[in-house]
């Protein structure tokens, strides 16, 4: 079945600096990938996502990163603000059904 | 504006006593969903309604079901509550059942077991 787990489960950066979440998933049946923000007390939030036959997408901000060969994902995100501070989730999707990873923390100091 | 919405936010219920969580849309959406999120882990999916038709992941332990009656509402009934069953419930909605289509998530409902 699909697996998808991050390689941290925190991260801290400052106020300014880019920031960098990985991911790695296990199953190449994934047709696409989905990265979600998930603030304390909130539902995950869309970010970007991208199509497994895609290895860049870029957003406001944020940029995803797939490698198929290594079978990682990342979620680069420039300029990284205290409103970005949360959880950050990524999840392989086959049809509807999302697998989504354990998270990663980022906190950002000012 | 709220488009997914959950009530009540937070719900404390006694072991074995059952419980009701409620999601409702605003965005017409076909498809609503089910997810459970532990503390610290991510969410798992329990069930979806396409429409009427009710879909059970196989790993969902039996204590759970699901009630649609409209379009816009959906329930989870959680029947003899566990003290593992404490969580954060999450509804989501999808316009259609399709690859890549956008899931709106609620705020979640945070179920404490006592």
């Amino acid at each position: 079945g699909e697996s998808v787990g991050l390689h941290l489960p925190t991260l801290s950066v400052q106020e300014g600096d880019n920031s960098i979440i990985n991911c790695a998933y296990s199953n190449s049946a994934s047709d696409y990938f989905i990265w979600y923000k998930q603030e304390s007390g909130k539902g995950p939030q869309f970010i970007i996502d991208i199509r497994s036959n895609m290895d860049k997408r870029q957003g406001q901000r944020v940029t995803v990163l797939l490698n198929k060969t290594v079978k990682h994902l990342s979620l680069q995100i420039a300029a990284t603000q205290p409103g970005d501070s949360a959880v950050y989730f990524c999840a392989g999707g086959s049809n509807y059904k999302l697998t989504f990873g354990k998270g990663t923390l980022l906190t950002v100091n000012p | 504006d709220a488009m997914v919405i959950q009530n009540p936010r937070y719900q404390v219920t006694q072991f074995g006593k059952p419980v009701t969580l409620s999601c409702s849309q605003t965005l017409n959406h076909n498809v609503m969903y089910w997810y459970q999120q532990k503390s610290s882990q991510a969410p798992k999916l329990l069930f979806h309604y396409y429409d009427k038709d009710f879909n059970n992941e196989a790993d969902t332990p039996d204590n759970f079901q699901s009630r649609r009656p409209n379009t816009s509402f959906c329930f989870l009934d959680i029947r003899s509550p566990g003290l593992g069953d404490a969580a954060m419930y999450l509804c989501a909605t999808s316009r259609e059942r399709v690859r890549g289509n956008e899931q709106y998530f609620g705020p979640g409902t945070r179920l404490t077991v006592t």
